[in-house]
């Protein structure tokens, strides 16, 4: 069992530039989070698939966050213009969603920094 | 909305102490409850995770309760170690079973030899 993989572990990028955040959760789970950790906000949903559907986006703060999940094996989480305050870590976790929850397997994270 | 509390935000505890981290949630109408572990610079792993119509999940030295009436679950360590410093987060989901988790700010834990 690989785990949750996310890439890049850290990026560094100036302001105004588009961000592309990556994550292939584990093999066999039928739905994604992605997340946002900061300190003043603490750990925070912004968006979940299942079966590769968008279901809840309610999180995602403005219309310059877009993810996708063009498959069941990958997705990504896309920051355009990407902003000073949009520094945080962003996390991905993967779960197998049916009768029963199972816990969310959480990737290491993107630390994402905006100069 | 629902909304869940940590307390206390961090805590240091010689070797070898029994300890309790608490969780409260405003809302009781919830599908589970999870408490994970986030090491520095990691992501959280997840420790235990009860089911609404469960009381208590135990896992080595590790047991957790719920109790969804009043709107509280503890975590409680025996014998704490020194690899027991962590960030503690607890989570719940919503009673639509959505998979969707609110998260508590965590409370931080070190254990000192």
């Amino acid at each position: 069992d690989a785990g949750v993989i996310q890439s890049p572990r850290h990026e560094v990028t100036e302001m105004g530039q588009e961000v592309t955040l990556r994550c292939k959760p584990i093999s066999g789970h039928n739905s994604l989070f992605w997340y946002r950790q900061t300190m003043m906000r603490g750990l925070e949903l912004l968006i979940y698939f299942n079966n590769n559907v968008p279901i809840d986006d309610s999180g995602m703060p403005e219309d310059r966050f877009s993810a996708k999940m063009p498959n069941a094996s990958f997705s990504t989480l896309k920051i355009q213009p990407s902003e000073p305050r949009d520094s945080a870590v962003y996390f991905c976790a993967s779960s197998f969603f049916g009768q029963m929850n199972q816990p969310q397997h959480f990737g290491d994270g993107t630390r994402l920094s905006i100069l | 909305k629902q909304e869940v509390t940590q307390i206390p935000a961090a805590l240091s505890v010689p070797e070898g102490e029994n300890l309790v981290l608490n969780c409260s949630f405003t809302d009781s109408a919830i599908y589970n409850l999870q408490w994970f572990r986030q090491d520095p610079g990691k992501g959280l792993t997840s420790l235990l995770l009860i089911q609404s119509s469960q009381r208590e999940q135990t896992s080595g030295r590790l047991n957790a309760s719920l109790d969804k009436s009043s709107g509280r679950s503890t975590l409680y360590i025996a014998a704490s170690q020194p690899g027991d410093s962590a960030t503690y987060l607890c989570a719940v989901s919503g009673s639509s079973n959505t998979g969707k988790l609110i998260f508590g700010q965590g409370t931080t834990l070190q254990v000192k030899p």
